[in-house]
């Protein structure tokens, strides 16, 4: 029969709180990483990427940081607002024809 | 001006039919792209076709046949629709520049098999 799904990993912040999403990536030859977020009934929407030469990356009350060591990516988002409550996605480039290799996904939940 | 559009917003049909879904952008990028996203959320790539030539093709069923017509339309047509089809149909595109590989995605497909 069918196996029981896992659930989303949720984080649930208070608005004016500042939210880490962290993500492991797999391939260490990855060399391009995204973050995008996905509101309910839409398609994904980029936030913030950055380069396998970097290691933070600064935007908008965000930023990304990226520890090639142990393979992990996060994303902060400073002043958390309602308007952020989404699914988040990190992504990894695994080659040059543009295949991004799409993480699990956090559900991120804003407490008014 | 909608960047990526999809039509239709949702389909719903029988199993063993045959349907259609198509994606347009007017972005100008070279690369477009067919994403599934299933219940639980989880994201997969299925095809890519950069300037009307097919880059990328996963372990995807044969009932799955993408047709890009110019670079500017990447359509996806499914035979013999089964249950397991029902997801949601992400079409994306891109123009990478060094380096980055920045997709657009569009507003999806909610395909339904009953």
């Amino acid at each position: 029969g069918e196996s029981v799904g896992l659930h989303l990993p949720t984080l649930s912040v208070q608005e004016g709180d500042n939210s880490i999403i962290n993500c492991a990536y797999s391939n260490s030859a990855s060399d391009y990483f995204i973050w995008y977020k996905q509101e309910s009934g839409k398609g994904p929407q980029f936030i913030i990427d950055i380069r396998s030469n970097m290691d933070k990356r600064q935007g908008q009350r965000v930023t990304v940081l990226l520890n090639k060591t142990v393979k992990h990516l996060s994303l902060q988002i400073a002043a958390t607002q309602p308007g952020d409550s989404a699914v988040y996605f990190c992504a990894e480039n695994r080659d040059q024809g543009g295949k991004l290799i799409f993480g699990q996904g956090t559900e991120l939940s804003v407490k008014p | 001006d909608t960047a990526v559009s999809q039509t239709p917003k949702y389909l719903v049909t029988q199993m063993g039919n045959d349907k259609s879904i198509k994606c347009e952008q007017n972005l100008g990028h070279d690369t477009m792209y067919w994403y599934k996203q299933d219940s639980k959320k989880f994201l997969k790539i299925m095809f890519s076709y950069n300037n009307k030539e097919l880059i990328i093709n996963e372990t995807v069923p044969n009932r799955f046949s993408p047709k890009s017509p110019d670079k500017a339309h990447l359509n996806l047509h499914i035979n013999s629709l089964e249950l397991g089809d029902s997801a949601v149909y992400f079409c994306a595109s891109s123009q990478p520049t060094s380096g980055r590989w920045e997709q657009y995605f569009g507003p999806g497909t909610r395909l339904t098999v009953t």
